[in-house]
Order: C-alpha cells, then structure tokens, then sequence
C-alpha cells in the first residue's frame, strides 16, 4: 500500500523556538495532505487542508501564523509550528490523498511527529 | 450529538475471541474509514468503505448506508490487536474526514 512518512518522529524543543515537520509521500502523488492533531486521549483534529501550489486552508480556531504550512511538490509538505509554546505539545499527524482516478477517497496517514516544548 | 458515534468506548476482550466493534454516523457519506491506532501512535488504514463488506486477514468491515451503520470484525482475536480503533467519514471525494472518538480495545493472552 501507499507509504507516508513523517520527520522527526519526535521532537522536543524550548518554548520560542520553531519546528518544522515534514510529510512525504513515498511512493505516490499527492495533491492533497492533511495536517491533524491529536491532544492525549482525544481524537484527530483536522488543523488544515493542504494543496499542491496553493495556500492551505486552515479550520476555525487554527492560527495560520502560527502553523505555516507549505505544500511545494506533489511529495512534501510541511508544517512549521513558530515560536512554540507548552501549550502546543501534541501529535502531529500528516495524511496525503492520492491524486485523481478512483481511489481519490483514500487517505494515507503518516506515524505521526511527537512535539514536546518545554 | 456527535456525527460519528462508535461504541463500545472500551472493550476488553480474551485471546481468540471474536471481537465486534460498531460505528454510526448521522450524516450523508460517500465513504467510511476505519483506523487503527496503537499506543506509539501512530495510525494505520485498515479499511476504506462505500458500501457492502471487505475483509483482510482476520478483519472485516461492514457497512450499511441505509441504517448508517458500520461495523469491525475481529476474528482469532490477538493482543497485538490491542489498540485504539477509529471510525472515520467523509462527505465526498474532496470533502474532510470527520472521526469518531475511537475504541479502546485490549486483548487479553
């Protein structure tokens, strides 16, 4: 099946700093990625929607200032957490939609980046 | 009300038994996800449904859309099943993921 990876697979980092974490899809084209969180013991929630070669879309409540996101290539995007804050640990989770034909429903989802910013 | 609800919230279950875990929606979908999520966290796609029933290994996915129901079978239930199993919906081909808020489910040896 279709591969999607994440880097780092953890991060932790001081409180100001950024991160940026990467979402590859290996093996298949993607002109969609999703970038979700998920708080522990919570579900994913969808942060925002990320088009190849256009501004991602954010879901109400999410900073976009904040979480900059970049979808350059059909393969990469990623997701820049700036001058982070405890209050922003969490798993990060990445999932890439195949391009186009029949399986346009599908999502493949990454293993997920553990932040943690003290 | 939550769109997607599944039940039960926690399940224990003994080695080699037959496991079933359930899902109900409350919107129109094209199509429904279920998840497997172990205790690393990372998060696997087990099935990908529209309608009828697949099956993979020692899982089977089953949907009803006119009751808006799914269900996940686990049969020979093993502990390396151990996880948090999510159902998840989508509207259309283009439209977001909306998920439920998962099953825990331990498998005793």
């Amino acid at each position: 099946g279709a591969v999607v990876s994440q880097h780092p697979s953890w991060v932790i980092c001081k409180s100001g700093t950024s991160v940026k974490i990467e979402c590859r899809s290996l093996d298949f084209q993607a002109t969609t990625m999703f970038w979700y969180r998920q708080f522990p013991k919570q579900s994913l929630m969808l942060m925002a929607t990320s088009n190849e070669g256009s501004k991602a879309t954010y879901e109400q409540g999410v900073e976009k200032d904040k979480f900059l996101i970049n979808h350059a290539s059909l393969t990469l995007s990623t997701l820049t957490v700036t001058s982070a804050h405890p209050e922003d640990s969490s798993f990060y989770i990445c999932s890439s939609r195949l391009a186009g034909g029949p399986f346009s429903y599908e999502q493949y989802f990454g293993p997920g980046t553990r932040l943690t910013v003290t | 009300k939550n769109e997607v609800e599944q039940s039960p919230q926690n399940l224990t279950a003994q080695e080699g038994e037959f496991i079933t875990i359930n899902c109900s929606y409350s919107v129109g979908i094209s199509a429904l996800h279920w998840l497997q999520q172990h205790p690393g966290g990372g998060i696997v796609s087990l099935f990908m449904l529209s309608s009828g029933k697949k099956k993979h290994g020692r899982l089977i996915a089953t949907i009803n859309i006119q009751e808006k129901h799914s269900s996940l079978h686990i049969t020979a239930s093993h502990p390396r099943d151990s996880a948090v199993y999510i159902c998840a919906v989508q509207s259309g081909a283009n439209s977001k993921l909306t998920f439920g808020k998962g099953i825990t489910l331990s498998v005793r040896p």
